[in-house]
Protein backbone atom coordinates (compact mmCIF):
# COMPACT_ATOMS: atom_id res chain seq x y z
CA UNK A 1 0.00 0.00 0.00
CA UNK A 2 0.95 3.76 -0.30
CA UNK A 3 3.40 4.92 2.05
CA UNK A 4 4.61 8.21 3.65
CA UNK A 5 7.88 8.57 5.23
CA UNK A 6 8.35 11.17 7.66
CA UNK A 7 11.77 11.49 9.25
CA UNK A 8 12.90 12.43 11.84
CA UNK A 9 10.56 10.95 14.14
CA UNK A 10 11.34 13.14 16.87
CA UNK A 11 13.43 15.87 17.39
CA UNK A 12 14.80 18.20 21.23
CA UNK A 13 16.82 21.30 20.16
CA UNK A 14 17.84 24.46 21.67
CA UNK A 15 15.42 27.39 21.51
CA UNK A 16 16.76 29.35 17.93
CA UNK A 17 18.15 26.34 16.11
CA UNK A 18 16.50 25.83 12.88
CA UNK A 19 15.01 22.02 12.28
CA UNK A 20 14.11 20.60 8.93
CA UNK A 21 11.31 17.96 8.82
CA UNK A 22 11.19 15.64 5.56
CA UNK A 23 8.46 13.85 4.12
CA UNK A 24 8.66 11.54 1.26
CA UNK A 25 6.06 9.22 -1.09
CA UNK A 26 7.56 5.84 -1.01
CA UNK A 27 5.80 4.31 -3.97
CA UNK A 28 3.79 6.70 -5.32
CA UNK A 29 4.16 10.59 -6.83
CA UNK A 30 2.91 13.17 -5.12
CA UNK A 31 2.19 16.67 -6.91
CA UNK A 32 1.05 17.69 -3.53
CA UNK A 33 1.71 17.46 0.19
CA UNK A 34 0.01 18.58 3.08
CA UNK A 35 1.62 19.42 6.68
CA UNK A 36 -0.35 19.58 9.62
CA UNK A 37 0.23 20.23 13.38
CA UNK A 38 -1.20 18.76 16.23
CA UNK A 39 -1.41 19.68 19.89
CA UNK A 40 -2.40 17.61 22.56
CA UNK A 41 -5.59 16.31 22.48
CA UNK A 42 -6.50 18.94 19.82
CA UNK A 43 -7.60 18.02 16.30
CA UNK A 44 -5.31 18.16 13.30
CA UNK A 45 -4.39 21.48 12.02
CA UNK A 46 -3.51 22.09 8.22
CA UNK A 47 -0.71 24.69 8.06
CA UNK A 48 0.03 24.85 4.61
CA UNK A 49 0.07 22.67 1.21
CA UNK A 50 3.26 21.70 -0.61
CA UNK A 51 2.95 22.15 -4.31
CA UNK A 52 5.73 20.48 -6.42
CA UNK A 53 7.90 23.37 -8.38
CA UNK A 54 6.00 26.46 -7.20
CA UNK A 55 5.08 28.18 -3.90
CA UNK A 56 2.90 26.85 -0.69
CA UNK A 57 -0.02 27.67 0.13
CA UNK A 58 -0.13 28.65 4.00
CA UNK A 59 -3.68 28.72 6.22
CA UNK A 60 -4.24 32.01 7.63
CA UNK A 61 -2.51 32.34 10.04
CA UNK A 62 0.65 30.57 10.06
CA UNK A 63 3.87 32.17 9.17
CA UNK A 64 5.18 31.43 5.87
CA UNK A 65 8.52 32.83 7.06
CA UNK A 66 8.68 30.80 9.67
CA UNK A 67 7.70 27.42 8.35
CA UNK A 68 9.12 26.73 5.39
CA UNK A 69 8.24 24.39 2.53
CA UNK A 70 10.37 23.05 0.00
CA UNK A 71 8.73 20.37 -2.45
CA UNK A 72 11.88 19.92 -5.25
CA UNK A 73 10.32 16.83 -6.43
CA UNK A 74 7.31 14.47 -6.88
CA UNK A 75 8.13 12.25 -3.61
CA UNK A 76 9.88 15.13 -1.18
CA UNK A 77 8.73 18.00 0.69
CA UNK A 78 10.60 20.07 3.29
CA UNK A 79 9.49 21.93 6.29
CA UNK A 80 11.82 23.73 7.97
CA UNK A 81 10.80 25.51 10.77
CA UNK A 82 13.08 28.86 11.58
CA UNK A 83 14.71 30.06 15.17
CA UNK A 84 12.61 27.29 16.69
CA UNK A 85 11.13 28.97 20.14
CA UNK A 86 9.29 26.96 22.96
CA UNK A 87 5.97 27.68 21.84
CA UNK A 88 7.10 25.54 18.52
CA UNK A 89 7.14 22.35 20.03
CA UNK A 90 3.88 20.25 18.64
CA UNK A 91 3.54 17.61 17.08
CA UNK A 92 4.08 17.58 12.90
CA UNK A 93 2.41 15.05 10.69
CA UNK A 94 2.65 15.46 6.58
CA UNK A 95 0.33 13.40 3.84
CA UNK A 96 0.61 13.17 0.41
CA UNK A 97 -1.90 11.48 -1.96
CA UNK A 98 -1.13 9.97 -5.66
CA UNK A 99 -1.49 12.56 -7.90
CA UNK A 100 -1.81 9.65 -10.80
CA UNK A 101 -4.97 8.97 -9.57
CA UNK A 102 -8.42 10.30 -8.45
CA UNK A 103 -10.16 9.52 -4.90
CA UNK A 104 -7.64 8.53 -3.69
CA UNK A 105 -7.16 8.90 0.58
CA UNK A 106 -4.06 10.87 2.13
CA UNK A 107 -1.78 9.49 3.25
CA UNK A 108 0.00 10.15 6.46
CA UNK A 109 3.45 9.96 7.55
CA UNK A 110 4.15 9.14 11.06
CA UNK A 111 5.26 12.59 12.74
CA UNK A 112 7.67 14.34 14.13
CA UNK A 113 7.59 15.16 17.09
CA UNK A 114 9.28 18.53 17.95
CA UNK A 115 10.79 19.67 21.45
CA UNK A 116 11.98 22.81 21.74
CA UNK A 117 14.66 23.93 24.90
CA UNK B 1 -17.12 27.95 9.88
CA UNK B 2 -16.78 24.48 10.64
CA UNK B 3 -17.40 21.93 7.20
CA UNK B 4 -16.76 18.66 8.92
CA UNK B 5 -18.22 17.98 12.56
CA UNK B 6 -17.63 15.32 14.97
CA UNK B 7 -20.21 16.39 17.51
CA UNK B 8 -19.13 13.63 20.21
CA UNK B 9 -15.61 14.75 21.31
CA UNK B 10 -15.86 10.56 23.19
CA UNK B 11 -17.32 7.43 23.01
CA UNK B 12 -16.76 4.84 25.50
CA UNK B 13 -17.76 1.45 24.40
CA UNK B 14 -17.75 -2.50 26.16
CA UNK B 15 -15.85 -5.33 24.03
CA UNK B 16 -17.87 -6.79 21.58
CA UNK B 17 -20.10 -4.30 21.18
CA UNK B 18 -20.92 -2.00 18.55
CA UNK B 19 -18.80 1.42 17.89
CA UNK B 20 -20.74 4.04 15.77
CA UNK B 21 -19.20 6.96 15.07
CA UNK B 22 -20.52 10.03 13.35
CA UNK B 23 -19.96 12.79 11.38
CA UNK B 24 -21.95 15.48 9.51
CA UNK B 25 -20.79 18.16 6.71
CA UNK B 26 -22.06 21.43 5.56
CA UNK B 27 -20.39 21.43 1.96
CA UNK B 28 -23.16 19.90 -0.59
CA UNK B 29 -20.28 19.64 -3.10
CA UNK B 30 -18.23 16.83 -1.12
CA UNK B 31 -18.25 13.72 -2.84
CA UNK B 32 -15.72 11.49 -1.22
CA UNK B 33 -15.67 10.46 2.21
CA UNK B 34 -12.43 8.70 4.39
CA UNK B 35 -11.87 7.80 7.85
CA UNK B 36 -8.92 7.71 9.85
CA UNK B 37 -7.76 5.91 13.20
CA UNK B 38 -5.05 7.94 14.76
CA UNK B 39 -2.74 6.86 18.13
CA UNK B 40 -1.35 8.95 20.44
CA UNK B 41 2.12 10.22 18.63
CA UNK B 42 1.25 8.57 15.52
CA UNK B 43 0.36 9.75 12.22
CA UNK B 44 -3.15 8.94 11.33
CA UNK B 45 -3.94 5.69 9.13
CA UNK B 46 -6.38 5.32 6.69
CA UNK B 47 -9.61 3.23 7.35
CA UNK B 48 -12.30 3.09 4.96
CA UNK B 49 -13.54 5.32 2.30
CA UNK B 50 -16.60 6.47 0.48
CA UNK B 51 -17.47 8.06 -2.45
CA UNK B 52 -21.00 10.01 -2.93
CA UNK B 53 -22.01 7.06 -5.87
CA UNK B 54 -22.58 4.92 -2.89
CA UNK B 55 -24.39 4.72 0.63
CA UNK B 56 -22.74 1.97 2.31
CA UNK B 57 -19.04 0.27 2.24
CA UNK B 58 -17.97 -2.59 4.00
CA UNK B 59 -14.35 -3.45 5.06
CA UNK B 60 -14.33 -6.29 7.92
CA UNK B 61 -15.46 -5.10 10.50
CA UNK B 62 -15.70 -1.59 9.45
CA UNK B 63 -18.57 0.10 7.76
CA UNK B 64 -19.22 3.51 6.76
CA UNK B 65 -22.45 4.76 5.90
CA UNK B 66 -23.31 8.14 4.06
CA UNK B 67 -26.32 9.41 4.15
CA UNK B 68 -26.12 12.46 1.23
CA UNK B 69 -29.50 14.23 2.08
CA UNK B 70 -29.18 14.43 5.38
CA UNK B 71 -25.10 14.95 4.63
CA UNK B 72 -24.02 12.54 7.61
CA UNK B 73 -22.13 9.59 7.66
CA UNK B 74 -21.12 7.19 10.21
CA UNK B 75 -18.76 4.66 10.76
CA UNK B 76 -20.22 1.21 12.06
CA UNK B 77 -17.04 -1.16 14.08
CA UNK B 78 -18.44 -4.37 15.00
CA UNK B 79 -17.42 -5.96 17.03
CA UNK B 80 -15.01 -3.54 18.91
CA UNK B 81 -12.15 -4.59 20.10
CA UNK B 82 -9.86 -2.75 22.78
CA UNK B 83 -7.12 -2.56 19.89
CA UNK B 84 -9.69 0.02 17.97
CA UNK B 85 -9.25 2.59 21.06
CA UNK B 86 -7.92 5.57 19.07
CA UNK B 87 -9.22 8.97 17.86
CA UNK B 88 -10.99 8.53 14.33
CA UNK B 89 -10.91 11.35 12.13
CA UNK B 90 -13.78 11.60 9.51
CA UNK B 91 -12.62 14.00 6.24
CA UNK B 92 -14.23 15.34 3.26
CA UNK B 93 -12.93 16.47 -0.18
CA UNK B 94 -14.88 17.42 -3.67
CA UNK B 95 -13.31 14.80 -5.88
CA UNK B 96 -10.43 13.72 -3.49
CA UNK B 97 -8.77 17.45 -3.16
CA UNK B 98 -8.01 19.09 -0.42
CA UNK B 99 -9.38 17.37 2.78
CA UNK B 100 -10.87 18.79 5.36
CA UNK B 101 -10.69 17.06 8.44
CA UNK B 102 -13.03 16.67 11.38
CA UNK B 103 -11.81 17.20 15.06
CA UNK B 104 -12.20 13.76 15.78
CA UNK B 105 -14.03 11.30 18.26
CA UNK B 106 -12.17 9.77 21.14
CA UNK B 107 -13.05 5.79 21.11
CA UNK B 108 -12.46 4.00 23.95
CA UNK B 109 -13.35 -0.36 24.05
CA UNK B 110 -13.38 -1.08 27.57
CA UNK B 111 -12.81 -4.88 27.83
Amino acid sequence: GAVVSQHPSWVICKSGTSVKIECRSLDFQATTMFWYRQFPKQSLMLMATSNEGSKATYEQGVEKDKFLINHASLTLSTLTVTSAHPEDSSFYICSARDSGKTNQPQHFGDGTRLSIL
Amino acid sequence: DQQVKQNSPSLSVQEGRISILNCDYTNSMFDYFLWYKKYPAEGPTFLISISSIKDKNEDGRFTVFLNKSAKHLSLHIVPSQPGDSAVYFCAASVRGQNFVFGPGTRLSVLP
